[in-house]
């Protein structure tokens, strides 16, 4: 069975801070690798899908990179706002029938 | 920006009821997913959809389950004999292929009682 783990589960961090998040998967089994922001409420929000061993992507002040021979991916915020609170989840696609597979997600929350 | 929409918003039916959650995908998309989320825990993969057919289900997709595409745009899963354990949020996505993120719709939520 693929598990896709992320850690931290939870986050707390002051406004202006720079953070990072962990998401691990099996490094045997790669297609590509999605993250999502998840504000409460709304639904899923794509931010990068990754597919290079490499790769790193940027938007805005948040971008990802990617390990596929160690199996990881890092998701970095900088100078984190209020408004980057939500739940970031990663999801591996690990062949070509395009299921994700997904990590239970880090909650981010930024103090004003 | 385009958007995936689903109907309802909030379903409350009564356990052995048949369901039916609506969803319009991006026009443009190919592939179709159904996941859902009960309270508190994982995203669970459903059902993909490609070129009008099923292309992979999991093991929560049993007989009580089944999707179409009556109309070329609507998206439907349907439950036939409701139980309390299928009370979740429901969420539809659209995509333009396995490279692409999907695009979510606001989900719908459904209490069985």
């Amino acid at each position: 069975i693929l598990n896709v783990e992320q850690s931290p589960q939870s986050l707390h961090v002051q406004e202006g801070d720079s953070t990072n998040f962990t998401c691990s998967f099996p490094s045997s089994n790669f297609y590509a690798l999605h993250w999502y922001r998840w504000e409460t409420a709304k639904s899923p929000e794509a931010l990068f899908v990754m597919t290079l061993n490499g790769d790193e992507k940027k938007k805005g002040r948040i971008s990802a990179t990617l390990n596929t021979k160690e199996g990881y991916s890092y998701l970095y915020i900088k100078g984190s706002q209020p408004e980057d609170s939500a739940t970031y989840l990663c999801a591996l696609n690990a062949g070509n029938n395009r299921k994700l597979i997904w990590g239970l997600g880090t909650s981010l929350a930024v103090n004003p | 920006e385009p958007e995936v929409t689903q109907t309802p918003s909030h379903q409350v039916t009564q356990m052995g009821q048949e369901v039916i959650l609506r969803c319009v995908p991006i026009s443009n998309h190919l592939y179709f997913y159904w996941y859902r989320q009960i309270l508190g825990q994982k995203v669970e993969f459903l059902v993909s959809f490609y070129n009008n057919e099923i292309s992979e289900k999991s093991e929560i997709f049993d007989d009580q389950f089944s999707v179409e595409r009556p109309d070329g745009s609507n998206f439907t899963l349907k439950i036939r004999s409701t139980k309390l354990e299928d009370s979740a949020m429901y969420f539809c996505a659209s995509g333009a292929g396995p490279f692409y993120g999907y695009t979510f719709g606001s989900g719908t939520r459904l209490t069985v009682v």
